[in-house]
C-alpha cells in the first residue's frame, strides 16, 4: 500500500516569491493535515480537513498561506508571498478519522532566501 | 505556549539497555498520547499510543506509562537495538481532535 506521498521533496525559492506544495493522501483516509515543523521543534498543525471541509485552520496564518482539498481527496497548501522565516519542513498527514492515528508523509523542505 | 515538553532533546544508552523518554503535558484536556519515531528525511510514524483511561500499554519491546496526576507519560524500550536510533515525538490529542507534539528527543542506541 502506497503511503502518504508529497511533492516537491525540496523547493528553494527567493522571499516574496510563491510556492505550493502538494500532497496525496492514504487511499480512503478521510482527514488530511498539514503541519509546519522547524529545526528542532514537533510538528505544528497548519490546517485539518475531513474530506473536503477545512474543519480547524486556526492556526493557518490566512494573509499568505491558503490550502484546498478539492474532491475530498489530493491537497495543495500555497504560500504567497514567502518569507525567511516561512523556511521549515512541510509535513502532510492523513488518517481514516480524526480519532486514528496518522499517517505521516516524508515532508517538503522549503528554503527561503 | 508548550502544552507538550520533551524536556530531554536527547538521550544515548547502550545496545541491550532500556531507554526511557520522558514526555510531560499541561492541558488536562488531552486524553490520547502518542509516541512517533522518525528517522532523517523521513516523516514521522506511528509507534504506540495509550488512552487516558489506562495507565500502560505494551507492544513487544515498546511500553508507554501514563500517569495522569503528575500529567507525565514515558516511552520504554527494552532492549535497545541500534536500529532503535531515531527522533522521537511525543503527542497528546484532546477530544476535539486538536493534537500537540513535543519538541522529540533524540535517542542514539551506541553498539
Amino acid at each position: 500500500e502506497a503511503g502518504v506521498v508529497q511533492s516537491p521533496r525540496y523547493k528553494i525559492i527567493e522571499k516574496k516569491q510563491p510556492v505550493a506544495f502538494w500532497c496525496n493522501p492514504i487511499s480512503g483516509h478521510n482527514t488530511l493535515y498539514w503541519y509546519l515543523q522547524n529545526l528542532g521543534q514537533g510538528p505544528e498543525l497548519l490546517i485539518r480537513y475531513e474530506n473536503e471541509e477545512a474543519v480547524d485552520d486556526s492556526q493557518l496564518p490566512k494573509d499568505r498561506f491558503s490550502a484546498e482539498r478539492l474532491k475530498g481527496v489530493d491537497s495543495t497548501l500555497k504560500i504567497q508571498p514567502a518569507e525567511l522565516g516561512d523556511s521549515a519542513v512541510y509535513l502532510c498527514a492523513s488518517s481514516l478519522g480524526g480519532k486514528d492515528y496518522q499517517f505521516f508523509g516524508p515532508g517538503t523542505r522549503l528554503t527561503v532566501l | 505556549d508548550q502544552q507538550v515538553k520533551q524536556n530531554s532533546p536527547s538521550l544515548s544508552v547502550q545496545e541491550g539497555r532500556i531507554s526511557i523518554l520522558n514526555c510531560d503535558y499541561t492541558n488536562s484536556m488531552f486524553d490520547y498520547f502518542l509516541w512517533y519515531k522518525k528517522y532523517p528525511a523521513e516523516g514521522p510514524t506511528f509507534l504506540i499510543s495509550i488512552s487516558s483511561i489506562k495507565d500502560k500499554n505494551e507492544d513487544g519491546r515498546f511500553t508507554v506509562f501514563l500517569n495522569k496526576s503528575a500529567k507525565h507519560l514515558s516511552l520504554h524500550i527494552v532492549p535497545s537495538q541500534p536500529g532503535d536510533s531515531a527522533v522521537y515525538f511525543c503527542a497528546a490529542r484532546s477530544n476535539n481532535n486538536d493534537m500537540r507534539f513535543g519538541a522529540g528527543t533524540r535517542l542514539t542506541v551506541k553498539p
